[in-house]
């Protein structure tokens, strides 16, 4: 496995149930990221991590938990999210959060929420 | 608040034919600027890096060319193909945005028609 992946790629819940996302750096990087990407929006970021430490919570609701065990690894826990949050989730990560280092992103995991 | 505009929202050319993209952005102090493409319901694939400092990346047909002091980049694709069908999108890496590492605009949706 190389660069970053997600999983699962395809996901449909309803509004009770509790999911998971996740995503696996394979690149050596101590900053990962969540984004997420709505139908004819600009990408949204939602959380930084670096270096396992959450450093940014862009205001997103509570319904979406992220956890950071090592610097490869990063989920985002689903509870009782709305149709709204239907989505494109994208990961990504780079060497550090500060600013000027490049991104490299997974594939996405597409989110429907019914 | 840095923004990033793209335009025009969505392109559509014959193949073979040269194109350009257009993003702006309003605040001239950036780190560096990053041109996207983005394959319907797939993740982002980094094409080029354009550092503050520089003027222009190329790689193969494509090239990015950076006028910080105007807030603008292009992106030009030489001798279209259909394969180059996808969403571009275009992110800078902003001084003044605390901890958001990048700011993306909302994409040029291009069509290659054979």
């Amino acid at each position: 496995e190389t660069g970053v992946t997600q999983t699962p790629r395809h996901l449909v819940m309803g509004m009770t149930n509790k999911k998971s996302l996740k995503c696996e750096q394979h690149l050596g990087h101590n900053a990962m990221y969540w984004y997420k990407q709505s139908a004819k929006k600009p990408l949204e970021l939602m959380f930084v991590y670096n270096f396992k430490e959450q450093t940014e919570n862009n205001s997103v609701p509570s319904r979406f938990s992220p956890e950071c065990p090592n610097s490869s690894h990063l989920f985002l826990h689903l509870h009782t999210l709305q149709p709204e949050d239907s989505a494109l989730y994208l990961c990504a990560s780079s060497q550090d959060s500060a600013p000027g280092y490049e991104q490299y992103f997974g594939p996405g995991t597409r989110l429907t929420v019914t | 608040k840095q923004e990033v505009t793209q335009i025009p929202a969505a392109l559509s050319v014959p193949e073979g034919e040269n194109l350009v993209l257009n993003c702006s952005f309003t605040d001239s102090a950036i780190y560096n600027l990053q041109w996207f493409r983005q394959d319907p319901g797939k993740g982002l694939t980094s094409l080029l890096l354009i550092q503050s400092s520089q003027r222009e990346q190329t790689s193969g047909r494509l090239n990015a060319s950076l006028d910080k002091s105007s807030g603008r980049s292009t992106l030009y694709i030489a001798a279209s193909q259909p394969g180059d069908s996808a969403t571009y999108l275009c992110a800078v890496n902003p001084m003044n945005s605390g901890n958001t590492p990048l700011v993306f605009g909302k994409g040029t949706r291009l069509s290659v028609i054979a």
